[in-house]
This record gives C-alpha cells, structure tokens and sequence, in this order.
C-alpha cells in the first residue's frame, strides 16, 4: 500500500513564475491538507481538500490555490511566486470519518524560488 | 493566541542517554496533542498522540509523552537514545479553535554522539 506521494521532489522557479505541485493521498483517504515548511521552521498549515471544497484555509495570500479531483489526489498551485515562497511543501491525508484520524504526511516536494 | 513552543531549537544527547524534549502549548482548552518525527528527506513520521486519559502516552520507536494540565506542557521522553534516533522533532496540536489545521512548533534538532 503506497502511502502519500508527492510530485516533483524539486523544483526551481524564478520569481514572478507559476508552480503546481501534486500529491496523492495514501489509499482510502479522502482529505488532504496542504502545509509550507520554511527553513528551520515548523510547517504552517495552507488549506485542506474534502469533497473537492476547500474546507479550511490558513493565513496565505489568494496566490495560494489548490483543488481536489475525484480521486481525491489534489494540486496545490501558486502564483507570482516570491523569494519567501522557497520551502518544502508537505501534503498529508486522512480519513474524514470520525471524530479524529491521523494525517499521514508525504515527502514534500522543496521549491526554491530564484 | 494560539501557540505551540518548543523551548530547545537544538540538544545533543550522548547514546544510551535519557531524553526529554519540552513542549508547551497555549490554548483555549485541552486541545489534541502530538510529536511528529522528521528525518532529513523525509516527510513527517506520527510518534505518538494524546486526545484524553491517561496522561501518559507511548509511542512507536520506545518513546513516551506526558500530558500535564497544570503546566501546559506535552514533553517527549526515551530512556536510552539511538543514533538512529537524530533528527529533527516537532510538537504540534490540533483543537477546536484551530479547526481541522495541525498547529506546529518550530521544531527541536536532536544530536546523537558516539
């Protein structure tokens, strides 16, 4: 069973540029969250996915968007990317159900932005 | 405001010696606790979690976590560390205030020595 994959490992950008990042949430899980992990900091929450919908969103800017397919693998897109947007960008999925279930976290793809 | 610390940004351990990682948290009322691990490359892997009972939680890898009301504080502890046991360790907690978003601390970078 895999568990959360994430798409690309890497990527540059310059600034100014668009990027799309993808992920696939672990098998039978139906929600996904979106979190930025600067250098030598803790992640910060960006949004969360069910149902398609955005059902949450932390303090980021409109450039930060995301959308969830049928699937439920969902992207995470940014526009007009900045210097401080050079992080590793983790995907976690999870079961909706219940009154809690534990995320289970991808790799993270790591942008850096030039 | 909400806010998760974790005092210690860096400690270095000898092999076979006791840790203890602290965490405190601040919120409006006894939110879900939890310690992810996080190894260089790697996504974040769950340790342990605490939703309500017994104040003292084991975890995968020997680990243990003491949930104390009075103080606020939700600190990792193993007995006899590992080198395989460096790596970078994040508190984080999950309440109603909060939503469904996972609040992290900064995180605190363990060193195992010879």
């Amino acid at each position: 069973d895999a568990g959360v994959t994430q798409s690309p490992t890497h990527l540059i950008k310059t600034r100014g540029q668009q990027v799309t990042l993808r992920c696939s949430p672990k098998s039978g899980h139906d929600t996904v969250s979106w979190y930025q992990q600067a250098l030598g900091q803790g992640p910060q929450f960006i949004f969360q996915y069910y149902e398609e919908e955005e059902r949450q969103r932390g303090n980021f800017p409109d450039r930060f968007s995301g959308h969830q397919f049928p699937n439920y693998s969902s992207e995470l897109n940014v526009n007009a990317l900045l210097l401080g947007d050079s992080a590793l960008y983790l995907c976690a999925s999870e079961v909706a159900e219940g009154a809690y279930n534990e995320q289970f976290f991808g790799p993270g793809t790591r942008l850096t932005v030039l | 405001a909400q806010s998760v610390t974790q005092p210690d940004i860096h400690i270095t351990v000898s092999e076979g010696a006791s840790l203890e990682l602290r965490c405190n948290y601040s919120y409006g009322a006894t939110p879900y606790l939890f310690w992810y691990v996080q190894s260089p490359g790697q996504g974040l892997q769950l340790l342990l979690k605490y939703f309500s009972g017994d104040t003292l939680v084991q975890g995968i890898k020997g680990f243990e976590a003491e949930f104390k009301r009075s103080q606020s504080s939700f600190n990792l502890r193993k007995p006899s560390v590992h080198w395989s046991d460096a790596a970078e360790y994040f508190c984080a907690v999950e309440g109603s205030n909060s939503g469904y978003a996972l609040n992290f601390g900064k995180g605190t970078s363990l060193l195992v020595t010879p």
